[in-house]
């Protein structure tokens, strides 16, 4: 199964300041899917096929990458950006999540 | 309006067998190229796909777990369901279900299940 590792794991950010989150494939993806999870709620599709946004989804977030490092990058931060963010692949079975990166408010 | 919903036991014993039902509304899984799919999430720790079953019957299993799962449908009903046999205590999470493309775009609430003697 592709393992994919997220980094960093815990970070914090102002409002206004630039994020980016990485996520490493341990077999080339095709595509890269993100997620983010606000406390005791359900995961909600943030990125599609690596780089497109969800319906809804503010243009401050936007993601890149190909073959085994793809990316997301929050452009400006909000306080409603806090949140834990999860990559996903479903180039080959079983379909993986990365572990996860808890984003705070500073 | 795609919505999904999740219902359960709440609580079960070690070694019973866990069923889940999926309810959802706005689109069929008899439309071409849709699937529907069980994630868990143990409190405080990350997403673990389970299965999912798509409109033609297909269907796909975690591999950690596949002899003690099976996934299953009523297109009449709107319904997708997951079962999982002999839990234990490592069955204690958070159980979604969601629509999916192959990505997963729309989301139950999830149910709470506990495993406990």
């Amino acid at each position: 199964e592709i393992v994919l590792t997220q980094s960093p794991t815990t970070t914090a950010a102002s409002p206004g300041e630039k994020v980016t989150i990485t996520c490493l494939a341990s077999s080339s993806v095709s595509n890269m899917y993100w997620y983010q999870q606000k406390s005791g709620a359900s995961p909600k599709l943030l990125i599609y096929s690596t780089s497109s946004l969800a319906s809804g989804v503010p243009d401050r977030f936007s993601g890149s990458g190909s073959g085994t490092s793809y990316s997301l990058t929050i452009n400006t931060m909000e306080a409603e950006d806090a949140a834990t963010y999860y990559c996903q692949q479903w180039s080959s079975n079983p379909p993986t999540f990365g572990g996860g990166t808890k984003l705070e408010l500073k | 309006q795609v919505t999904l919903k999740e219902s359960g036991p709440g609580i079960l014993q070690p070694s019973q067998t866990l069923s889940l039902t999926c309810s959802f509304s706005g689109f069929s899984l008899s439309t071409s190229g849709i699937c529907v799919s069980w994630i868990r999430q143990p409190s405080g720790k990350g997403l673990e796909w389970l299965a999912t079953i798509c409109w033609e019957d297909s269907k796909g299993y975690n591999p950690s777990l596949k002899n003690r799962l099976t996934i299953s449908k009523d297109t009449s009903n709107n319904q997708a369901f997951l079962k999982i046999t002999s839990v234990d205590t490592a069955d204690t999470a958070i159980y979604y279900c969601a629509r999916s493309l192959p990505y997963f775009d729309y989301w139950g609430q999830g149910v709470m299940v506990t495993v406990s003697s």
